[in-house]
C-alpha cells in the first residue's frame, strides 16, 4: 500500500519569512496530493491540492511542487503570518483509495 | 458545498459501554466513507473503507467485532465502538466520497471520545 513521508515534524520560522514542507510518496498509483492545516481539535481543513498531471499549483500565499519521477512533493507558505501556526499533513491517494496521510508538520510562526 | 455533519462532537462514556457516531452527508451522497482515528500529536490513521450497502473493510490491526461500520444508506455511517476502554480514547473522524466529488474528501467535524 501507500506510505507517505513528510519531513521536517516541527518547523519554526519567523513572521515573514517562508516555510516549507517536504513529502515522499511510495505508490505511483497515486495522482492526488492533497495537503491539510489542522488546528487543535477541529477537523482537518484542505488548504491546496494537486494532481499528478500537474506539476505546480499556487494560492494566493501557498504553493505546491509535485516530481512525479522522484515522487514528492512540497508546500511552499510565503510570508508567514502567526496564523499560519498549526499542523500540516500532506496526504496522497489514487482517486478511489483512502487518503494516507504523512505523520504531520507543526509549523510555529514567530511574531 | 459538499458538507459531512459529525456527531456528537465528544462524548465521554464509563469503561465497558458502546459508543456510537454518526456521519451524514447534507448535500450529496456518499458512496464511500472512511473512517480515520487520530491519537494526540499524531497523523490520522485509516480505520476502516465502507461503501453503501457492503461489509467495511477494516485496516490491519483494527478489529471488526470491536469498531461496527454501518453504512446503510447514501447519506449516512456509523461507527459504533463496542465495549469501550481508556485505549480506545482519541479523535475519530469520517470522509465521505460521492459520485460527483472526481478526487474529493469531505471530512466531519470529528468526534473527541474519552473513555474513563
Amino acid at each position: 500500500g501507500e506510505n507517505v513521508e513528510q519531513h521536517p515534524s516541527t518547523l519554526s520560522v519567523q513572521e515573514g519569512d517562508s516555510a516549507v514542507i517536504k513529502c515522499t510518496y511510495s505508490d505511483s498509483a497515486s495522482n492526488y496530493f492533497p495537503w491539510y492545516k489542522q488546528e487543535l481539535g477541529k477537523r482537518p481543513q484542505l488548504i491546496i491540492d494537486i494532481r499528478s498531471n500537474v506539476g505546480e499549483k499556487k494560492d494566493q500565499r501557498i504553493a505546491v511542487t509535485l516530481n512525479k519521477t522522484a515522487k514528492h512533493f512540497s508546500l511552499h507558505i510565503t510570508e508567514t503570518q502567526p496564523e499560519d501556526s498549526a499542523v500540516y499533513f500532506c496526504a496522497a491517494s489514487s482517486g478511489n483509495t483512502p487518503l494516507v496521510f504523512g505523520k504531520g508538520t507543526r509549523l510555529s510562526v514567530i511574531a | 458545498g459538499a458538507v459531512v455533519s459529525q456527531h456528537p462532537s465528544w462524548v465521554i462514556c464509563k469503561s465497558g459501554t458502546s459508543v456510537k457516531i454518526e456521519c451524514r452527508s447534507l448535500d450529496f451522497q456518499a458512496t464511500t466513507m472512511f473512517w480515520y482515528r487520530q491519537f494526540p500529536k499524531q497523523s490520522l490513521m485509516l480505520m476502516a473503507t465502507s461503501n453503501e450497502g457492503s461489509k467495511a473493510t477494516y485496516e490491519q490491526g483494527v478489529e471488526k467485532d470491536k469498531f461496527l461500520i454501518n453504512h446503510a444508506s447514501l447519506t449516512l455511517s456509523t461507527l459504533t465502538v463496542t465495549s469501550a476502554h481508556p485505549e480506545d480514547s482519541s479523535f475519530y473522524i469520517c470522509s465521505a466520497r460521492g459520485t460527483n466529488q472526481k478526487y474529493g474528501y469531505t471530512f466531519g467535524s470529528g468526534t473527541r471520545l474519552t473513555v474513563v
